[in-house]
């Protein structure tokens, strides 16, 4: 059963750079047509779709991100990480990792991490 | 591309039935038929329920059931039990460079 694990720092500083890792388990990620998304959801709010990685390395953003965000992939590791660039108070979140299916953005989700983005 | 719409809360005592509805526009909801829905409990990651309007996963129960009609999206909770009471999510995808839009969210109430 395949399962993803978000890691990486809790704390970040305001226009400093926001970088974590999903580490997939149960599973290649590079097995079946899927992606690799990264979503996020502040406090007491909605969800929001980062981005996503085919394993190729082709890469979809959302737009409103777009120019802050790089998501990339490591076949040998089984890892697929997200750098966010001039964080501000905005971007503090929880951040999901998910195997997207085609129209489906979390068939599987990881548990989750908090960052914070606070001097 | 802006958030579907929620009701911000629906309410219903148990054994009955509930629908969340989900608005977006011909450009997402109405524009394909690949909805999903998610159930959040509170501190945990979602959970998958629905996808591509009204199939399930394997694994959770026929009580969750999905339809569409328009630009308008349902989730329907029949036999309404206590664990049902948390947050619900829809999703859509949009073809896009936003190629998924959520919903605002749902809290369902067990009264």
């Amino acid at each position: 059963q395949v399962q993803l694990q978000e890691s990486g720092p809790g704390l970040v500083k305001p226009s400093q750079t926001l970088s974590l890792t999903c580490t997939v388990s149960g599973g290649s990620i590079s097995s079946g047509r899927y992606y690799w998304s990264w979503i996020r959801q502040p406090a007491g709010k909605g969800l929001e779709w980062i981005g996503r990685i085919y394993t190729s390395g082709s890469t979809n953003y959302n737009p409103s991100l777009k120019s802050r965000v790089t998501i990339s992939v490591d076949t040998s590791k089984n890892q697929f990480s997200l750098k966010l660039t001039s964080v501000t108070a905005a971007d503090t979140a929880v951040y999901y990792c998910a195997r997207t299916a085609g129209t489906v953005p979390g068939a599987i989700w990881g548990q989750g991490t908090l960052v914070t983005v606070s001097s | 591309q802006s958030a579907l719409t929620q009701p911000a809360s629906v309410s219903g005592s148990p054994g009955q039935s509930i629908t969340i509805s989900c608005t977006g526009t011909s450009s997402d909801v109405g524009g394909y038929n690949y909805v999903s829905w998610y159930q959040q409990h509170p501190g945990k990651a979602p959970k998958l329920i629905i996808y591509d309007v009204s199939n399930r996963p394997s694994g959770i129960s026929n009580r969750f059931s999905g339809s569409k009609s328009g630009n308008t999206a349902s989730l329907t909770i029949s036999g309404l039990q206590a664990e049902d009471e948390t947050d619900y999510y829809c999703s859509s995808y949009t073809g896009s460079s936003t190629l998924y839009v959520f919903g605002t969210g749902t809290k369902v109430t067990v009264l």
